[in-house]
C-alpha cells in the first residue's frame, strides 16, 4: 500500500466548474497534510497546509481534512485555465517540521 | 516574496564524476531539505538538516551523497560518485517551523 495515494487522474472540468482533488494515506500518526501545485518542468508551489479535522478556505481554494478516515482532499472552485498542473499532496508525521511524504500528484486540466 | 535560489539549473556529468548542487535557502528559515523527483515520478525525500547536522536521511541518501552548510546561507549536496540512476531534478526546499516548504527552482542532474 501506498504511504500517500491520490486520485489516479487526470481529471478535467470545465471552466468556471469546482474540481476536487482527492487524496488518503496509511500512517494515522500524520500530523501535518500539504498541497502542493506543480506546473510541467517547474518546482512544487505550496498551496495550504492543514492540521486540523474539518475545512481551511484560502480563497477558491478549501482544503478538509479527516483524520478518522485518513483522508484530505482540495476543492478548487471557479476553476480556471491557469489551474491546470498537477497537484501534489504530501503528509507529516509532525507539524513542527520535517520530512514530507508525497503522493503521486492528480494533473488536473481546466479547459476554456 | 523571499526565495530559495539553486544553481546549476542544469548540469551534465559523466557516470562516476562528483557533482555538487548548490543551494541558497531563505534567510530566516531553519529547516533545509534535498528532495529529487525522477522524470515522470513522485517528489522523494532524501535529507533534512537543522541546526547543522542532518536530522533525518532516506535509503536514497547512501554513503555516496553528503550535505554541507559550510556558511551561514549556503546549502550543498554532493553526490561523490555518479551513476546513471542519479539522473533526476533534484529540489532544494526550506520552511520555516511547519508551515510548508519553499521549493527552489531545481537543478536537473543528468549522468551520461
Amino acid at each position: 500500500q501506498k504511504e500517500v495515494e491520490q486520485n489516479s487522474g487526470p481529471l478535467s472540468v470545465p471552466e468556471g466548474a469546482i474540481a476536487s482533488l482527492n487524496c488518503t494515506y496509511s500512517d494515522r500518526g500524520s500530523q501535518s497534510f500539504f498541497w502542493y501545485r506543480q506546473y510541467s518542468g517547474k518546482s512544487p508551489e505550496l498551496i495550504m497546509f492543514i492540521y486540523s479535522n474539518g475545512d481551511k478556505e484560502d480563497g477558491r481554494f478549501t482544503a478538509q481534512l479527516n483524520k478518522a478516515s485518513q483522508y484530505v482532499s482540495l476543492l478548487i472552485r471557479d476553476s480556471q485555465p491557469s489551474d491546470s498542473a498537477t497537484y501534489l499532496c504530501a503528509v507529516n508525521m509532525n507539524t513542527n517540521a520535517g520530512k514530507s511524504t508525497f503522493g503521486d500528484g492528480t494533473t488536473l486540466t481546466v479547459k476554456p | 516574496e523571499p526565495e530559495v535560489t539553486q544553481t546549476p539549473s542544469h548540469q551534465v556529468t559523466q557516470m562516476g564524476q562528483e557533482v555538487i548542487l548548490r543551494c541558497v535557502p531563505i534567510s530566516n528559515h531553519l529547516y533545509f531539505y534535498w528532495y529529487r523527483q525522477i522524470l515522470g515520478q513522485k517528489v522523494e525525500f532524501l535529507v533534512s538538516f537543522y541546526n547543522n547536522e542532518i536530522s533525518e536521511k532516506s535509503e536514497i541518501f547512501d554513503d555516496q551523497f553528503s550535505v554541507e552548510r559550510p556558511d551561514g546561507s549556503n546549502f550543498t549536496l554532493k553526490i561523490r560518485s555518479t551513476k546513471l540512476e542519479d539522473s533526476a531534478m533534484y529540489f532544494c526546499a526550506s520552511s520555516d517551523q511547519g508551515y510548508g516548504y519553499t521549493f527552489g527552482s531545481g537543478t536537473r542532474l543528468t549522468v551520461v
